[in-house]
């Protein structure tokens, strides 16, 4: 079955300090993963994706997420965190079911809150 | 740009009422897409529109639930006869395309509390 993890409930780490905020996946054939960030009261903000090519992908607000195919994993990264990231941070792979049908129906991780403290 | 919207924001219905939640994607955008997030979960896929065609709808929980984009613009999420079980978020997005690579914007979301 298709399916996303995100391990971890919550995140707290120190303004400054770098994050990490975990994903693994389980589809089959190559995924196309994505990550997303949720603040109160808005919609989910698209943050960077993995489709092919180098491992590292670099996305919005210093972002970074790493592509492990060994480990099936897409942690998503920042070398120093401000306080204005905390929020809720959703892991996404697209379902291969949408692929089939020549469309990008993606399948979330539960999701993980950061917190940043001052 | 204006980015997606959704209206109303919040709604709050009571059982068995009939509910219509409206959104307006990005402007030329051909892919739609109706996600259910329930509190402390990620989204769920509920339906898919390519233009005007509703090409998935796997993911509507019953047949309560009616989703419709009749000119490949604007789009309404119909629930009807409302149970508690629909209290949820109900986001919408759009894409550029229906192709993979492409990411999907989100609106805000439309709250709906059932009771």
């Amino acid at each position: 079955a298709q399916s996303v993890a995100q391990p971890e409930d919550q995140v707290n780490v120190a303004e400054g300090n770098p994050l990490t905020v975990k994903c693994t996946y389980s589809v089959s054939g190559n995924p196309y993963l994505f990550w997303y960030v949720q603040y109160p009261n808005r919609g989910l903000q698209f943050l960077l994706k993995y489709i092919t090519g180098d491992n590292l992908v670099k996305g919005s607000y210093g972002f970074e997420a790493e592509f492990n195919k060994s480990q099936t994993s897409f942690h998503l990264k920042k070398p120093s965190a401000l306080v204005s990231d905390s929020a809720l941070y959703f892991c996404a792979v697209r379902d291969m079911l949408g692929v089939s049908g020549g469309y990008n129906k993606l399948i979330f991780g539960a999701g993980t809150r950061l917190a940043v403290h001052p | 740009g204006a980015g997606v919207s959704q209206s109303p924001r919040y709604k709050v219905a009571k059982r068995g009422q009939d509910v219509a939640l409206r959104c307006d994607p990005i402007s030329g955008h051909v892919s739609l897409f109706w996600y259910q997030q329930a509190l402390g979960q990620g989204p769920e896929f509920l339906t898919y529109f390519q233009n005007e065609a509703q090409l998935d709808k796997s993911g509507l929980p019953s047949d309560r639930f009616f989703a419709e984009r009749p000119e490949g613009s604007v789009s309404t999420l119909k629930i009807q006869r409302t149970q508690q079980e629909d209290s949820a978020v109900y986001l919408c997005a759009s894409s550029r395309t229906g192709q993979s690579s492409y990411e999907q914007y989100f609106g805000p979301g439309t709250r709906l509390t059932v009771t």
